[in-house]
């Protein structure tokens, strides 16, 4: 099972700020498929990334994914109030499929 | 378009079963498989499996085996996730979730979501 661990925990940031994500597996993510997902309170997650770098549908371009093999990041170039919120990697090349712990971006 | 909806919230004794539902409309059921993650109190979201919706034939993740089935019932296009023997440990938010077609492969991100079925094990 592939183990994906994201820091930080949290990030404090002030609206407008760069956020960057980092998510690290266990072993290589096969054909780059890794994901992210953004949960706010009460919700069910969002999909913003696919295929490390590719946006879903109606995902603003201040959401950037990169990354190969082990090491993936998710850049929100600058953010806007509701960016505020728990962000998930997910990998999709190898069963079982896996999700990291999280990282929570805060208010500052 | 594209929706999945859940059952309500269910409160239940240690040991007893609970069997939670996932109605969708919009599309083609038997297109796409169905996934089942769970997310406790303030933590994580964890993959429990999926179930061909095709065949029928479920896949657990580990730790997911034995106490909890996928089943389906196609005339309704509903997917199920039953648990059986409960305990305090299985207090979650339950949610199906839909893999997203991309240029015409079907891949294991969820882009639809149900709202999710909060579990309750509490004696």
């Amino acid at each position: 099972e592939i183990v994906l661990t994201q820091s930080p925990a949290t990030l404090s940031l002030s609206p407008g700020e760069r956020a960057t994500l980092s998510c690290r597996a266990s072993q290589s993510v096969s054909f780059s498929f890794l994901a992210w997902y953004q949960q706010k309170p009460g919700q069910a997650p969002r999909l913003l990334i696919y295929g490390t770098s590719s946006r879903a549908t109606g995902i603003p371009d201040r959401f950037s994914g990169s990354g190969s093999g082990t090491d993936f990041t998710l850049t929100i170039s600058r953010l806007e109030p509701e960016d505020f919120a728990v962000y998930y990697c997910q990998q999709y090349g190898s069963s079982p499929r896996t999700f990291g712990q999280g990282t929570k971006v805060e208010i500052k | 378009q594209v929706q999945l909806v859940q059952s309500g919230s269910e409160l239940r004794k240690p040991g007893a079963s609970v069997k939670v539902s996932c109605k969708t409309s919009g599309y083609t059921f038997t297109q796409y498989g169905m996934n089942w993650v769970r997310q406790a109190p303030g933590q994580g979201l964890e993959w429990m499996g999926w179930i061909n919706t095709n065949t029928g034939n479920p896949t657990y993740a580990q730790g997911f085996t034995g106490r909890f089935v996928f089943s389906l019932d196609t005339s309704v296009s509903t997917a199920y996730l039953q648990i059986s023997s409960l305990k305090a440990e299985d207090t979650a938010v339950y949610y199906c979730a839909r893999p997203t077609l991309v240029r015409g492969v079907i891949i294991d991100v969820f882009d639809i979501w149900g709202q999710g079925t909060m579990v309750a094990v509490s004696s």
